[in-house]
């Protein structure tokens, strides 16, 4: 069975702050990852993809990849308030077709 | 561009009865996702479709469970004699061939509470 683990935290941060989000997951053939956003009654929104090993930067986000370790996570730079959600990660395999599996989400809390 | 659709936004019902869902994905997405979410779970996978064909359901799928996509445009999901535990937030997702490594974009979800 394909697993996807993440923290629940909450974690908290000051604003300014770099937050650290971490994801493992167990299906060593994962071809794609990717880190979704999700405020409180919403729906995911995707923030970044990330396929190959190393690191991707997007704005004040970025996605690392260690597929060696089956580990990916994402830094936010800078964090503000409004940063503040549940994050998950998804993983998507190299078997079947295009489903995701999706870890438990981190909360992140960015306090003023 | 609009975004993926869904509808209705909200539900309540009765246990028993039957509910249903609608997806319209984004207008360019030939592949389709339904997945469930209950509070402080991340998304599970219902089922995927590309075009009009079903390729693939989830275990989680049970008999009561029924989704379709006619013409490959919308897609409506049926929950039948609907029980408590169908209580989710059931999201809709779209993806293109097109898009990198098959992103899926969601909808707003529905919001399904059976009393």
């Amino acid at each position: 069975q394909k697993e996807v683990e993440q923290n629940s935290g909450p974690l908290s941060v000051p604003e300014g702050a770099i937050a650290s989000l971490n994801c493992t997951y167990s299906d060593r053939g994962s071809q794609s990852f990717f880190w979704y956003r999700q405020y409180s009654g919403k729906s995911p929104e995707l923030i970044m993809s990330i396929y190959s090993n190393g690191d991707k930067e997007d704005g004040r986000f970025t996605a690392q990849l260690n597929k060696a370790s089956q580990y990916v996570s994402l830094l936010i730079r800078d964090s503000q308030p409004s940063d503040s959600a549940t994050y998950l990660c998804a993983v998507k395999g190299n078997s079947g077709y295009s489903t995701l599996t999706f870890g438990k989400g981190t909360m992140l809390l960015v306090s003023p | 561009d609009t975004g993926v659709s869904q509808d209705p936004r909200h539900k309540i019902t009765k246990r028993g009865q039957n509910v249903t869902f609608r997806c319209d994905p984004i207008s360019e997405h030939n592949r389709l996702y339904w997945y469930r979410q209950t509070l402080g779970q991340g998304p599970e996978f219902l089922t995927y479709f590309q075009n009009e064909a079903q390729l693939e359901k989830s275990r989680l799928l049970s008999d009561r469970f029924s989704a379709e996509r006619p013409k490959g445009s919308f897609s409506t999901l049926e929950i039948q004699r609907t029980e408590q535990g169908d209580s989710a937030m059931y999201l809709c997702a779209s993806s293109s061939p097109g898009t990198t490594q098959g992103t899926q974009y969601f909808g707003p979800g529905t919001r399904l509470l059976v009393l």
